[in-house]
């Protein structure tokens, strides 16, 4: 089945404790993003990469990191996470982002983080 | 400064009659518009795009008309169902120097109810 998988879907940390979100996909998908929704804000993207070992920043990069060693796999890290990190996060994927032909993402099933 | 304005927060309409939710943007670059629904505890699904080189699509149920001129989208709901119920959210991807940003709008919560 083709799909975003994103793990954990639940955490709670506390304020200044590294933690990793991870997403990997499987339709070999050139293009991969992060988002986080928040109440009243809509979706925002984060990060995101066009392809292996090309990032870039979204809308609200701050306090956030991205990798891409490999085609499958997308993580999130937040190296000193802090309150207003909580949220819902994320991850999506497409065949090239460039938007052609009416591409679409195709989003995991979110990771709600809450940072104490 | 938001490229993509969905100007409202809520919209309720009865089961069988039209849903219109509506979608404003300001780059006059886009050119690929997509709808999105989203269910609680879940990502969002695609819904239906619309390219700037039509001025309406149709998906069954769902069409999207662009007005080019006045920079803004609506999506038609006919006849709106209790599950058509969700949030939905109007995108635009970027072009040029922001090629491979995907705008979102903050959401319109569609309610249907019987």
């Amino acid at each position: 089945e083709a799909q975003v998988t994103q793990n954990p879907r639940y955490l709670i940390t506390v304020t200044g404790k590294k933690l990793t979100v991870t997403c990997s996909q499987n339709m070999n998908h050139e293009y991969m993003s992060w988002y986080r929704q928040d109440p009243g804000l809509g979706l925002r993207q984060i990060y995101y990469s066009m392809n292996v070992e090309v990032t870039d920043k979204g809308d609200v990069p701050e306090g956030y990191k991205v990798s891409r060693k490999e085609k499958r796999n997308f993580p999130l890290i937040l190296e000193s996470p802090s309150p207003n990190q909580t949220s819902l996060y994320f991850c999506a994927s497409s065949l090239v982002g460039t938007g052609q032909g009416g591409e679409t993402q195709y989003f995991g099933p979110g990771t709600r983080l809450l940072v104490l | 400064d938001q490229q993509v304005k969905q100007n409202s927060p809520s919209l309720s309409v009865q089961e069988g009659r039209i849903s219109i939710l509506n979608c404003d943007y300001t780059n006059s670059m886009f050119d690929y518009f997509l709808w999105y629904k989203k269910y609680p505890a879940e990502g969002p699904t695609f819904l239906i795009s619309i390219s700037s080189i039509k001025d309406k699509n149709e998906d069954g149920r769902f069409t999207v008309f662009l007005n080019k001129s006045a920079k803004h989208l609506s999506l038609h709901i006919v006849p709106s169902q209790p599950g058509d119920s969700a949030v939905y959210f109007c995108a635009a991807w970027g072009r040029g120097s922001t090629l491979g940003r995907l705008y979102f709008g903050r959401g319109t919560q569609l309610t249907v109810w019987p």
